[in-house]
């Protein structure tokens, strides 16, 4: 049970976009489109930003949106905001009946 | 707005046990799956065990399978974990969570934890 693969840290600047990635196997990611992302700002419990790949929940805007391509997912954060700074985490179902978690990406708006 | 409370956490040295509650409220707790999920001090979150919305699918992950049971009580509205043999390594925050469905395909919403340390 090795943890989704996510790069630990990316930046970008206010207005900018940026895209963070999350990669598996076949026996999660590539098995099942039960990809969710989470949004983890210092101090704070994560918060579902989108869930089955590419949906949003009510309340969180249309900069935010998720892909997915094999066994690899992506989220993508349009027109940079400082107050998306924050920690960002994939997760996934797998084979084994069991979830996933990436190991977390550190966003820094510059 | 979905409420989860954790509570039942606290100092314990290794080899102890401890359970953990999460009282549910603000929705229909029978109905969906639930999650306990830890993050280590300074870590990424490390998902703990999943258990369906009528109990009849668990799961756990490799590090705690066999020290730890998930348990669920619908009529209470409480999640448990109940911790045996602890370790050192499983000091961490602990959330519980709430799935989108009836079973633990990834939570939607979830509580502000409760911290367990395992210290000698």
């Amino acid at each position: 049970q090795s943890a989704l693969t996510q790069t630990p840290s990316v930046s970008g600047s206010p207005g900018q976009s940026v895209t963070i990635y999350c990669t598996g196997t076949s026996s999660d990611i590539g098995a099942y489109d039960r990809v969710s992302w989470f949004r983890q700002p210092p101090g704070t419990a994560p918060n579902l930003i989108i869930y089955d790949v590419s949906k949003r929940p009510s309340g969180v805007p249309d900069r935010f949106s998720g892909s997915k391509s094999g066994s690899t997912a992506s989220l993508t954060i349009s027109g940079l905001q400082t107050e998306d700074e924050a920690d960002y985490y994939c997760s996934s179902y797998t084979s084994s009946s069991t979830l996933l978690f990436g190991g977390g990406t550190k966003l820094t708006v510059l | 707005e979905v409420q989860l409370a954790e509570s039942g956490g606290g100092v314990v040295q290794p080899g102890r046990s401890l359970r953990l509650s999460c009282a549910a409220s603000r929705f229909t707790f029978g109905d969906y799956g639930m999650h306990w999920v830890r993050q280590a001090p300074g870590k990424g979150l490390e998902w703990v065990s999943g258990i369906s919305w009528n109990s009849d699918i668990i799961a756990y992950a490799d590090s705690v399978k066999g020290r730890f049971t998930i348990s669920r009580d619908n009529a209470k509205n409480s999640l448990y974990l109940q911790m045996n043999s602890l370790r050192l390594e499983d000091t961490a925050l602990y959330y519980c969570a709430k799935d989108g469905s009836w079973l633990f395909w990834g939570p939607d919403s979830w509580g502000q934890g409760t911290l367990v340390t395992v210290s000698s």
